[in-house]
């Protein structure tokens, strides 16, 4: 009955290679994000949908491509790793100006 | 631009003390302020939130308060416990790009 649940929860691959993460809510809530945690345990945002639509895209190559098919799914797609996308991705979800629960991260190591 | 400064970056104590974390951000124009505790190569787990039009809020040993006008949050963590030792992550819910920025957090140890 997780919350927030992402997968996969560690990703290892090559560089030049495409990789996907999902997550899934079950919370009802109507906003998603995706956060970034760097090498620093630096949190930062990349992006965040509001009922499917996108709302918030911060300053992310356009090789990452979020896809969210219904509100309780945010997907995000990967192309032509690059060393330095390995990092710590978190999925959370929250009410439009609400709590935020997160997702237990996926751990990307590009080699 | 919102920036987030937590404050220390890092905290010992021996076992029984009361301690304060400390956050500060620039622009008062938030909808809310949350904490947050991070354990080891895990998530985030949400221990307080604060709304805009709020003081404090309490949880157990936590309280958290907040001051707008001085653009301040403090996290007090009453009798602390080996079990508290993690990272807490303040971050706040700006107004203006309806974004959550994130401090970067103070790693507590809690001595036996």
């Amino acid at each position: 009955d997780t919350a927030v649940s992402q997968t996969p929860k560690y990703l290892v691959t090559q560089m030049g290679n495409d990789k996907s993460i999902k997550c899934e809510q079950n919370l009802g809530h109507d906003t998603m994000y995706w956060y970034k945690q760097d090498s620093k345990k630096f949190l930062k945002i990349m992006f965040s949908y509001n009922n499917k639509e996108l709302i918030i895209n911060e300053t992310v190559p356009n090789r990452f491509s979020p896809k969210s098919p219904d509100k309780a799914h945010l997907n995000l797609h990967i192309n032509s790793l690059e060393l330095g996308d390995s990092a710590v991705y978190f999925c959370a979800s929250s009410r439009l100006t609400g709590e935020l629960f997160f997702g237990e991260g996926s751990r990307l190591t590009v080699l | 631009k919102q920036e987030v400064t937590q404050i220390p970056a890092a905290l010992s104590v021996p076992e029984g003390e009361n301690l304060v974390l400390n956050c500060s951000f620039t622009d008062s124009a938030i909808y809310n302020l949350q904490w947050f505790r991070q354990d080891p190569g895990k998530g985030l787990t949400s221990l307080l939130l604060i709304q805009s039009s709020q003081r404090e809020q309490t949880s157990g040993r936590l309280n958290a308060s907040l001051d707008k006008s001085s653009g301040r949050s403090t996290l007090y963590i009453a009798a602390s416990q080996p079990g508290d030792s993690a990272t807490y992550l303040c971050a706040v819910l700006s107004g203006n790009t309806g974004k959550l920025i994130f401090g970067q957090g103070t790693t507590l140890q809690v001595k036996p």
